[in-house]
């Protein structure tokens, strides 16, 4: 059965101080690897693709890596405004058209000023 | 453009009644989605639509929920009847089509308490 496990559940950083999370992952057949953002009260905002191990995305303070068996969402000099939950998914193919989605159960992120 | 939009945005509703969430994806996304989310916890794939056709639907709890989308647009989900611990929030999502590269959209949800 697929796992998707985010370490730590929660984290508290003063700003600009820098850290990661991760994402471990046991899945066969890996189509892609997805981060999300969600603040409370609203739907899961998505932030990165990855597809293959080595490959890397950026995006403002946050960049995001992936192995083989996992993925590292790192910050970089946080604000409070990237205080959320952060998730991590990981998609198997179900069929020839189509893919599942399987979500971590995030890492809460606390910013402090 | 219009995100993905869902209602209602709350319900509560006793144990043994009824109860049913609408979806409006965005427009000309083939693919939609519908999530539970317990408090605490990840989003958790109850069924996957590709246009009119179910493409997952195994962790859905057939005996008690049930999902239609009519002409490829608009979602329903339905539970009757409701049990404690079907409180959570329901997310509905769409995307252009299944793949990874296709970004999924996800609604505000409706979170749903059973009393």
């Amino acid at each position: 059965e697929d796992q998707v496990t985010q370490s730590p559940e929660a984290l508290r950083l003063q700003e600009g101080e820098s850290s990661s999370l991760n994402c471990s992952y046991t899945v066969s057949g890996l189509r892609g690897l997805f981060w999300y953002r969600q603040d409370p009260g609203k739907g899961p905002e998505f932030l990165f693709t990855l597809y293959s191990a080595g490959e890397e995305k950026e995006k403002e303070r946050l960049k995001a890596t992936l192995t083989k068996k996992e993925s590292f969402l790192h910050i970089t000099a946080p604000k409070p405004e990237d205080s959320a939950t952060y998730l991590c998914a990981v998609q198997e193919q179900v069929n020839t058209n189509a893919g599942k989605s399987t979500f971590g159960d995030g890492t809460t992120l606390t910013v402090k000023p | 453009e219009a995100g993905v939009a869902q209602s209602p945005r709350y319900k509560i509703i006793e144990k043994r009644q009824s109860v049913a969430f609408w979806c409006n994806p965005i427009s000309g996304h083939a693919t939609l989605y519908w999530y539970q989310q317990i408090l605490g916890q990840g989003p958790k794939l109850l069924i996957q639509f590709q246009n009119n056709g179910v493409v997952d639907d195994s962790q859905l709890p057939k005996d008690r929920f049930s999902a239609e989308r009519l002409k490829g647009v608009d979602s329903t989900l339905k539970i009757q009847p409701a049990k404690l611990e079907d409180s959570a929030v329901y997310l509905c999502a769409s995307s252009l089509g299944s793949s990874p590269s296709a970004e999924a959209f996800f609604g505000q949800g409706t979170r749903l308490t059973v009393v």
